[in-house]
């Protein structure tokens, strides 16, 4: 099993640009959920998922969309990227509420 | 912001030696993890502990929960440099009822061999 996958690693933007963070979970998880990490904050929720077809926000949601049309993806839309966003951003799932999340490697994503 | 907080920020030990960290969270809990991250990785659970256990064991970790003041410790005991990483603690949003994780802030751990 591959676990959790993201695409790509390393990831360079130019403001305004816009770009899709790809995630992907082989372990036919209902919950998934994106968190960025910034040095001193820790991780912090950007959107999360409990199944297909329904999505919601977390703590940090502003300049971010999600779909989940498929219960192995969840993709993070960048809409026009900001300097603000240079961030590493980590996608996670996990059977249910109760029980441990599975991290990918995560994308550094550079916003100049 | 929601998030928890962990003490120290830092701590450098020798090996052999056991490291305690701990953490403190905001509100009422179902359940409380502990993640380790290694520099430039992603994070991996190391255990989960029930808002209704005081104590578990795995390995050579030993994590405590108080939910009257809402604080956790890790202690990692007869360390290795290998043990060198980043541990975060994390409790759940809202009871368990969906995904959403609050981190804390993490503790950076150094192992001197």
């Amino acid at each position: 099993n591959a676990g959790v996958t993201q695409t790509p690693k390393f990831q360079v933007l130019k403001t305004g640009q816009s770009m899709t963070l790809q995630c992907a979970q082989d372990m036919n998880h209902e919950y998934m959920s994106w968190y960025r990490q910034d040095p001193g904050m820790g991780l912090r929720l950007i959107h999360y998922s409990v199944g297909a077809g329904i999505t919601d926000q977390g703590e940090v949601p502003n300049g971010y969309n999600v779909s989940r049309s498929t219960t192995e993806d969840f993709p993070l839309r960048l809409l026009s990227a900001a300097p603000s966003q240079t961030s590493v951003y980590f996608c996670a799932s996990s059977y249910s509420g109760q029980n441990e999340a599975f991290f990918g490697q995560g994308t550094r994503l550079t916003v100049v | 912001s929601q998030q928890g907080e962990e003490d120290p920020q830092a701590l450098s030990i020798q090996e052999g030696e056991n490291a305690t960290m701990n953490c403190s969270y905001k509100t009422s809990i179902n359940n409380l993890q502990w993640y380790r991250q290694n520099s430039g990785r992603g994070l991996v659970h190391l255990i989960l502990i029930r808002s209704n256990e005081r104590e578990k064991h795995s390995g050579r970790l030993r994590v405590t929960l108080d939910t009257s003041k809402k604080s956790s410790s890790l202690l990692i005991t007869a360390s290795r440099a290998a043990d060198t990483a980043s541990y975060f603690c994390a409790t759940d949003w809202d009871g368990g009822a969906t995904n959403k994780l609050i981190f804390g802030t993490g503790t950076l751990l150094a192992v001197q061999p």
